[in-house]
């Protein structure tokens, strides 16, 4: 059974703080993939980045950065320089390489950021 | 950019009526999910489908849940008889091949009274 755990429940920080959302999953899976998503107030669930279990580079976007280390089964996430808009619940999520595909997701990690 | 749409966005009923969510997936995908997300908990999976058959399903996916493809384009799930603990998120979410990423939509706040 796949698993995915998110040990920060609620972080709070200061706008223009870096922080660091952690993720580390379980699977028996040589094949998997692995998602961050944010979902704002607003309740939608807005993607992020998705990254092969095969492919353990590490990927900047902008003020985002993922770190995967399959070692460790972990699949960090970084803001850099956060912003208030950036407070939302963070969720990662880890697929399988069936037919059905579905997703496990984390508990999310509540992130706020005060001005 | 295409993406997955669901109707209604909130939808009120009675306990014990019957419900549906529609969902349009993004069009060139094969493959369709339904997630549920109670109030401050986390993204649940509820059934997948390909093929217009499900091909897996979670605990919560009891009987008195069903899921279709009416036509071409649509994609439900029905709530035969709504119970209070059904009220939540539910999420519709389609990907081309289960290797692709998986588009959710915005989805449908169910409250059961």
């Amino acid at each position: 059974a796949q698993k995915v755990t998110q040990a920060q429940t609620e972080i709070s920080v200061v706008e223009k703080e870096d922080v660091t959302l952690d993720c580390v999953y379980e699977t028996r899976d040589t094949t998997y993939y692995l998602f961050w998503y944010k979902q704002p107030p607003s309740g939608e669930l807005v993607f992020l980045i998705r990254r092969n279990s095969f492919d353990e580079q590490n990927e900047i976007s902008g003020r985002y950065s993922w770190n995967f280390q399959k070692s460790t089964s972990s699949f960090n996430f970084t803001i850099t320089a956060s912003q208030v808009v950036d407070s939302a619940v963070y969720f990662c999520a880890l697929s399988e390489n069936t037919n059905a595909g579905k997703s496990t997701f984390g508990d999310g990690t509540t992130l706020t950021v005060k001005p | 950019e295409p993406e997955v749409t669901q109707t209604p966005s909130h939808q009120v009923t009675q306990m014990g009526q019957e419900v549906i969510l529609r969902c349009v997936p993004i069009s060139n995908h094969l493959y369709f999910y339904w997630y549920r997300q109670i109030l401050g908990q986390k993204v649940e999976f509820l059934v997948s489908f390909y093929n217009n058959e499900i091909s897996e399903k979670s605990e919560i996916f009891d009987d008195q849940f069903s899921v279709e493809r009416p036509d071409g384009s649509n994609f439900t799930l029905k709530i035969r008889s709504t119970k209070l603990e059904d009220s939540a998120m539910y999420f519709c979410a389609s990907r081309e091949t289960p290797r692709e990423t998986q588009y959710f939509g915005p989805g449908t706040r169910l409250l059961v009274l």
